[in-house]
């Protein structure tokens, strides 16, 4: 049973390159998140998809690009990455986005030279 | 403005006592809240969670309260044993239309033998 799965686990960056992340889910959830987590920031919450065909931005968005591929998939693009981007990137998923526990993935470790 | 916090940033315990872990939030709007435990190198797993029409729900070794009167949230663990050494966040929603969830800062629970 995967749940969420994230690709890749780790990645090192030059600044100005771009990167997508990927992630699925095999749940069958409507809603999924794109969360960064810095030491001492907890999650801050970069863009989420209610549905299928919607996305909207979350706290930290700056930067950063997302695709909802379909109901399983739910891609963050940086098109040019900066050092402050370095971070750990969460990926989640619920049956809803109200009122529903979220489910992880395991994290993409990114760093930016 | 909304904000999930916890009051201590870390907690140790020895094994096999009971430990409880704190968090305050500021939207009395808020209707539903979620722990999820976090270990080294992993996502935020869920551990329990409760919705604020009830004060107290009880998981297996874990138990939630919620005092809706000074917005306060509560994880109590029961026998904690070295396993549960890990970071503990709070989180909250509004249950507004859309919303996705808010996340504390986490408390790291370190568990001695």
């Amino acid at each position: 049973n995967a749940g969420v799965t994230q690709t890749p686990k780790f990645q090192v960056l030059k600044t100005g390159q771009s990167m997508t992340l990927q992630c699925a889910q095999d749940m069958n959830h409507n809603s999924m998140y794109w969360y960064r987590q810095d030491p001492g920031m907890g999650l801050r919450l970069i863009y989420y998809s209610a549905s299928e065909g919607t996305t909207d931005k979350g706290e930290v968005p700056n930067g950063y690009n997302v695709s909802r591929l379909n109901k399983r998939e739910f891609s963050l693009r940086l098109e040019s990455a900066a050092p402050s981007q370095t971070s750990v990137y969460f990926c989640a998923s619920s049956r809803q986005v109200s009122n529903q526990p979220q489910h992880f993935g395991d994290g993409t470790r990114l760093s930016i030279l | 403005g909304e904000s999930v916090g916890l009051h201590l940033p870390t907690l140790s315990v020895q094994e096999g006592d009971n430990s409880i872990i704190n968090c305050a939030y500021s939207n009395s709007a808020s209707d539903y809240f979620i722990w999820y435990k976090q270990e080294s190198g992993k996502g935020p797993q869920f551990i329990i969670d409760i919705r604020s029409n009830m004060d107290k729900r009880q998981g297996q070794r874990v138990t939630v309260l919620l005092n809706k009167t000074v917005k306060h949230l509560s994880l109590q663990i029961a026998a904690t044993q070295p396993g549960d050494s890990a970071v503990y966040f709070c989180a909250e929603n509004t249950g507004q239309a859309g919303t996705a969830l808010i996340f504390g800062k986490g408390t790291t629970l370190s568990v001695s033998s």
